[in-house]
């Protein structure tokens, strides 16, 4: 199975500040990869696929790069609403579709 | 709009047995693969299986191989997961989400949580 690997797993921001959060596979992806958002108590929502391009209704604000095996999110301004955490996940090689363990950004 | 309603979660003991279900609408839910993921309490995520849209195809992870089927009814736009043999580290809030080109999780619905314990 490919690894998925987040770093940070937490940090803390303040609100304007540009963000980036890096996973990185254990063998080369391709392009095929997903960002999700998770706020606590709610379902993840996609956000970016393919690594770069947005899910439809999702802030501009929110951008992807990257391909094979390093792979960054971007949140240009921090709005108050992105405080939460965020899975990257692979669908180069399934079964399984494999996860990040998540990285949590917190209100500094 | 996409909507997705999990139901039948609760606690059980280990060992027992619990069925999941997932109400779908908003899409032509036959044309759809669909999965289920599951949340350990404070935990990631963990993919946990998937079927094909006309119920052809299924996969599942290896935790939960053997243990758990996944299957559906698309005259009742339905997905189900039945879990068998259910151990304490299968505690988790599971979710059913719509999948996209077999490959990203596009929507998912609001989780049901099952809790195994004695």
């Amino acid at each position: 199975a490919i690894r998925m690997t987040q770093s940070p797993s937490s940090f803390s921001a303040s609100t304007g500040d540009r963000v980036t959060i890096t996973c990185r596979a254990s063998q080369g992806i391709s392009s095929y990869l997903a960002w999700y958002q998770q706020k606590p108590g709610k379902a993840p929502k996609l956000l970016i696929y393919a690594a770069s391009t947005l899910q439809s209704g999702v802030p501009s604000r929110f951008s992807g790069s990257g391909s094979g095996t390093d792979f960054t999110l971007t949140i240009s301004c921090l709005q108050s609403e992105d405080f939460a955490t965020y899975y990257c996940q692979q669908y180069y090689s399934y079964p399984p579709w494999t996860f990040g363990q998540g990285t949590k950004v917190e209100i500094k | 709009q996409v909507q997705l309603v999990e139901s039948g979660g609760g606690v059980v003991q280990p060992g027992g047995s619990l069925r999941l279900s997932c109400a779908a609408s908003g899409f032509t839910f036959s044309s759809y693969g669909m999965h289920w993921v599951r949340q350990a309490p404070g935990k990631g995520l963990e993919w946990v299986a998937f079927i094909r849209y006309d119920g052809s195809n299924k996969y599942y992870a290896d935790s939960v191989k053997g243990r758990f089927t996944i299957s559906r009814d698309n005259s009742k736009n339905t997905l189900y997961l039945q879990m068998n043999s259910l151990r304490a580290e299968d505690t988790a809030v599971y979710y059913c989400a719509k999948d996209y080109d077999t490959a990203y999780f596009q929507h998912w619905g609001q989780g049901t949580l099952v809790t195994v314990s004695s």
